[in-house]
């Protein structure tokens, strides 16, 4: 099956600083990696999401890339705010699974002021 | 206003005590799913569901059951509990997962103590 590896596990970054998390899936067959935001005491959220036909998305302050090839995905959050402060979660999923989504373990954000 | 609830949010139960989590979307989502979090280990899918009376077993199913007898209704149930279960659980739905990706909208979460 899917195995989705996620790093860090832990970031601190100061205020206005570039956040990178990365993760990388087993299954060559994996189509779609959507990234997942959960803030403390709350239930993850949709943020942003890539298909494989794609290279590099961006929704203004966070970009997702893919590399197919080397079977990894990138979060990118520029000019961090306290408010980007939360866990952040990759997946990855493929139609043949039912898009089972497989999680990442989480990547701890903190944004110091 | 579209969305997912489970009850309760909360519960503290001890050894072998059955218990049910319900879960429900007013979404008309045919794709339901359970998840449980765990420190480190991010989100497990424990069940999922593709449509009414069709359920399968995702990466953690041992010591769980589920049902689907309505579209809107996904119960997690717990016949046995036992403390490896003490967990935070989820359930999660979306449309029909055979799109080409699509969005999974989670619960407000059930935090589980068993004693």
């Amino acid at each position: 099956g899917e195995n989705v590896e996620q790093h860090p596990s832990t970031l601190s970054v100061q205020e206005g600083d570039s956040a990178v998390i990365k993760c990388t899936y087993s299954d060559s067959a994996s189509n779609y990696f959507p990234w997942y935001k959960q803030e403390l005491g709350k239930r993850p959220q949709l943020i942003i999401d890539i298909r494989s036909n794609v290279g590099e998305k961006k929704d203004q302050r966070i970009a997702v890339t893919l590399n197919k090839t080397a079977k990894h995905f990138s979060l990118h959050i520029t000019e961090t705010q306290p408010e980007d402060s939360a866990v952040y979660f990759c997946a990855a999923t493929r139609p043949a699974a039912g898009n089972k989504l497989t999680f990442g373990g989480g990547t701890r954000v903190l944004v110091k002021p | 206003e579209a969305q997912v609830t489970q009850n309760p949010r909360y519960l503290i139960t001890v050894t072998g005590k059955k218990l049910t989590v319900t879960c429900s979307q007013n979404m008309n989502h045919e794709y339901m799913s359970w998840y449980r979090q765990d420190p480190g280990l991010g989100l497990r899918q424990i069940y999922y569901s593709m449509n009414v009376e069709v359920t399968d077993k995702g990466d953690v199913p041992e010591g769980y059951k589920v049902s689907r007898k309505e579209k809107r209704n996904f119960p997690l149930i717990l016949e046995s509990p036992s403390p490896n279960q003490t967990s935070l659980y989820f359930c999660a739905s979306s449309l029909d997962p055979g799109l080409a990706g699509v969005e999974q909208y989670f619960g407000p979460g059930t935090r589980l103590t068993v004693t």
